[in-house]
């Protein structure tokens, strides 16, 4: 198994550019989400899914989309970007939606915003 | 919503020693408290979580006590080695669509 994969792993943006940050797992996991990771204040859920065609918010929505059209693939949409994302996104899975079992994080995409 | 403290934010201990790294939360409703390591631009990895119906859990080098009443829980590391420098960070959740909420972190350097 691959795990959980991420695409690119680096990007750079102008502001108001928009891009989609891949995430695939192949693991038959029902949970996914998206975290950013900013210095000095650890992971901050800004989207999640508990199956195909089910996602919602979580603490830091704004600015970002997100669809679950299948069970591997959970994209993250920037609609228009801003320097207030630059950032580290990681993309997690887990086998349950219960929320106590294990979250599996892809590598990270490492995003800038000029 | 659920707010989980993380202290300290850094931490040097010397190569043997301990490492006691303490969160609290403020949701009593939480009942799962994993612990995340995740080294210098790496991904956080699980090294060790707890259920509300337990007071202590150990895995070899690295033990997490949980304190319900005061809402507090704690991951201790014993004889500490270079390779435990890396930031941890705790979470806390109440089992709703797998909602975790993050500590800050903690940055720990073990000196040889």
């Amino acid at each position: 198994n691959a795990g959980v994969t991420q695409t690119p792993k680096f990007q750079v943006l102008k502001t108001g550019q928009s891009m989609t940050l891949q995430c695939a797992q192949d693991m038959n996991h029902e949970y996914m989400s998206w975290y950013r990771q900013d210095p000095g204040m650890g992971l901050r859920l800004i989207h999640y899914s508990v199956g195909a065609g089910i996602t919602d918010q979580g603490e830091v929505p704004n600015g970002y989309n997100v669809s679950r059209s299948t069970t591997e693939d959970f994209p993250l949409r920037l609609l228009s970007a801003a320097p207030s994302q630059t950032s580290v996104y990681f993309c997690a899975s887990s086998l349950q939606t219960s929320g106590t079992d294990t979250q599996y994080f892809g590598p990270g995409t490492r995003l800038t915003v000029l | 919503g659920e707010n989980v403290e993380q202290h300290p934010s850094t931490l040097s201990v010397q190569e043997g020693d301990s490492a006691v790294i303490k969160c609290t939360y403020s949701d009593s409703a939480s009942n799962y408290f994993p612990w995340y390591k995740q080294e210098l631009g790496k991904r956080p990895q699980l090294i060790i979580d707890i259920r509300s119906n337990v007071g202590e859990k150990k895995d070899q080098r690295i033990a997490v006590t949980l304190n319900k009443t005061a809402k507090h829980f704690s991951l201790h590391i014993t004889e500490t080695q270079p390779e435990d420098s890396a930031v941890y960070f705790c979470a806390a959740s109440r089992g709703s669509w797998g909602k975790l909420q993050f500590g800050a972190g903690t940055q720990v350097v073990v000196t040889p």
